[in-house]
């Protein structure tokens, strides 16, 4: 069974502070999904990574793959409390294979 | 592109009833549909997946004859609980990719609340 460890599961920061959410597994992954969720909505996508290294940015969040494809971050920069949601990572075997969600990140900013 | 809608958002029945949930993409085919359950504060865990045309595979643990799953076409699958339970309440959220178009990633609908009384 393939295991994505998220880490830390719940983060309450202050407006402006800078973080980074972590995606760990033993297992390699042929690409890597970060999503956020709402309370009472669906996950939305958020950024694939697909080659071992690769760093994606998007606007305040940068994304990076590791170089063995097994893990991931998430780093969020100067938060705003519109970052609040739950973050989770999904890990893709490919092919028709299931993809995998990480246990989640509770990131909770405050004004 | 890529949306995904659930339909009903809530829904509120009573403890033995059955209760259909469905999920349609609406601008893509999607080879594969996927089914979560969702506790409070927790992540998707996965119940089934569906490939349009064929029988649904049930994950370890849940009950295929309870939760009815049918993908008759590219855009739509169903999920039927049925004899439902108040142990049953949760979110429900379902996903969709389309490998034959090389989207690997899922999207997903906006989830149905299913609360047995």
């Amino acid at each position: 069974t393939q295991l994505l460890e998220q880490s830390p599961q719940f983060l309450s920061i202050q407006e402006g502070e800078n973080l980074t959410v972590y995606c760990n597994s033993s297992s390699v992954f042929s690409s890597l999904q970060w999503y956020r969720q709402e309370p009472g909505e669906g996950p939305v996508l958020l950024v694939t990574v697909v080659t071992g290294g690769e760093v994606k940015k998007l606007k305040r969040l940068t994304f990076q793959f590791g170089d063995a494809r097994k893990d991931s971050s998430l780093h969020i920069t100067a938060a705003q409390t519109g970052d609040t949601g739950l973050y989770l990572c999904a890990g893709d075997s490919g092919g028709y294979q299931k993809v995998t969600f990480g246990t989640g990140t509770k990131l909770q900013v405050i004004p | 592109g890529a949306v995904v809608s659930q339909h009903p958002s809530w829904v509120i029945c009573k403890s033995g009833t059955s209760v259909k949930i469905e999920c349609r993409s609406l601008d893509f085919q999607a080879t594969t549909m996927f089914w979560y359950r969702q506790f409070p504060k927790q992540s998707l865990m996965l119940m089934a997946t569906s490939n349009e045309g064929s029988k649904a595979t049930y994950e370890q643990g849940v009950e295929k004859d309870k939760f009815l799953i049918n993908h008759a076409s590219l855009t739509l699958s169903t999920l039927t609980v049925t004899s439902a339970h108040p142990e049953d309440s949760s979110f429900y959220i379902c996903s969709a990719r389309d490998l034959g178009r090389g989207l690997y990633e899922q999207y997903f609908g906006p989830g149905t609340r299913l609360t047995v009384t």
